[in-house]
């Protein structure tokens, strides 16, 4: 079955810089990719997914992401981080006819005034 | 619009005991899903079904029994708590195609002592 590795549990940056988030994913076709955000108590809202098409996918909250193929990656980006950001964001791979969409682990982001 | 709903918000179970987390949706979503969230663990994914009468199991579906006998009802039946399965509870639908997002309700935390 797929499978989806994000390496940073925890990540801090500062108001206005950039961030990237790093997903990784494991399934042998195209996967159908997502990002999604979670605040504290809340379900999950969608970021923006990618299944086909250009690779450089632009979501809500002026996220994007990357698709790379070569490197198994879903890599999700933001120039000028806010406040408002801070959350956990969770990458999730759906394969086949996407029945069985797994996610990661997550990655906690706190933002620094 | 109320989207994907669930009830209760927060539940307190004995060891033994069994109960029913609801979920309705009003959007006319032929799939429909259950996921457990733990910290560190991200979500996975109990049981889903792509329509009436159609359940299947996925990565963690022991314990918990599922049915659909409608297309907007999907409850989660534990039979017999146990400690092991205090989490949050995401139930979630999506509609057609294959790459549709998962659409989430704001969850039910589960505890059970």
């Amino acid at each position: 079955a797929q499978s989806v590795t994000q390496p940073d549990i925890h990540i801090t940056v500062s108001e206005g810089a950039s961030l990237e988030l790093r997903c990784n994913y494991s399934y042998g076709a195209t996967p159908y990719l997502f990002w999604y955000v979670q605040s504290p108590g809340q379900g999950l809202q969608l970021l923006l997914k990618y299944f086909s098409g250009d690779t450089l996918v632009q979501g809500i909250k002026g996220f994007e992401a990357e698709f790379k193929r070569s490197q198994s990656s879903f890599n999700l980006r933001k120039p000028s981080v806010h406040w408002s950001d801070a959350a956990e964001y969770f990458c999730a791979v759906g394969g086949g006819n996407n029945n069985d969409m797994r996610f990661g682990a997550g990655t906690r982001l706190t933002v620094k005034p | 619009n109320a989207g994907v709903t669930q009830t209760p918000k927060f539940q307190v179970l004995k060891t033994g005991q069994s109960m029913t987390l609801q979920c309705a949706q009003d959007m006319n979503h032929e799939y429909m899903s259950w996921y457990r969230q733990d910290p560190g663990m991200g979500l996975r994914l109990i049981h889903y079904s792509v329509g009436a009468g159609i359940t299947d199991q996925g990565e963690v579906p022991n314990g918990y029994n599922v049915s659909r006998s409608t297309t907007e009802d999907f409850p989660l039946r534990l039979l017999s708590a146990a400690p092991s399965q205090t989490s949050v509870y995401f139930c979630a639908s999506k509609t057609r195609p294959d790459n549709s997002p998962l659409h989430f309700g704001n969850g039910t935390r589960l505890t059970v002592t």
